[in-house]
């Protein structure tokens, strides 16, 4: 079955250190991926997505995610966190053979420490 | 490009009242249209999908009589809580397809419904 998985429920990390919020799917085909960021009371989001291509891909306010397909993996990557990077962030992926159904993993809630 | 609002962003109604949730796709013709629902501290369940002129199809669990969906045009749907009760209490979010570019879909701002 197609799951999406984000281990981490919460991170804390100081303000300017780097950060990395981890992300693994399940899916038989070529997956589409996305990373989206929800501040409370608010709608999602588009960090950044992939299709195909160069398996590093760079997104908004300096964020940047790489696929691994030998891992399963989509990890989401800042080389220094701005406190107004806490938010919730969701990896998802794209159901693309079930009319474009995204399926989302649990959420990480960043939080930044000054 | 690609803006999607919903209206309202919020709303208060008693229980036992219906309330509508309009989702507009600004900019683009939204093929389809998906159905979010968002507990506290929770990720994003999808309740149904809909397109443009057909039924809309609802995930296990979704109550279909209590959450109607329409989609009469290709940049409006509607959903509305019919009955509401204390426990449909949540954050609605819609989101809309246009078909192309790997089905991406582009989410509203959400609304948050009490009922009371």
């Amino acid at each position: 079955a197609q799951s999406v998985t984000q281990p981490d429920i919460h991170i804390t990390v100081s303000e300017g250190a780097s950060l990395e919020l981890r992300c693994n799917y399940s899916y038989g085909a070529t997956p589409y991926l996305f990373w989206y960021v929800q501040s409370p009371g608010q709608g999602l989001q588009l960090l950044l997505k992939y299709f195909s291509g160069d398996t590093l891909v760079q997104g908004i306010k300096g964020f940047e995610a790489e696929f691994k397909r030998s891992q399963s993996s989509f990890n989401l990557r800042k080389p220094s966190v701005h406190w107004s990077d806490a938010a919730e962030y969701f990896c998802a992926v794209v159901l693309y053979n079930q009319g474009g159904k995204l399926i989302f993993g649990q959420g990480t809630e960043l939080s930044v420490k000054p | 490009g690609a803006v999607v609002s919903q209206h309202p962003s919020r709303v208060i109604c008693k229980s036992g009242t219906s309330v509508k949730i309009e989702c507009r796709s600004l900019d683009f013709q939204a093929t389809t249209m998906f159905w979010y629902r968002q507990f506290p501290k929770k990720s994003l369940m999808l309740m149904a999908t809909s397109n443009e002129g057909s039924k809309a199809t609802y995930e296990q669990g979704v109550e279909k009589d209590k959450f109607l969906i329409n989609h009469a045009s290709l940049t409006l749907s509607t959903l509305t809580v019919t009955s509401a009760h204390p426990e449909d209490s949540s954050f609605y979010i819609c989101s809309a397809s246009n078909g192309f570019s790997y089905n991406e879909q582009f989410f509203g701002p959400g609304t948050r419904l009490t009922v009371l």
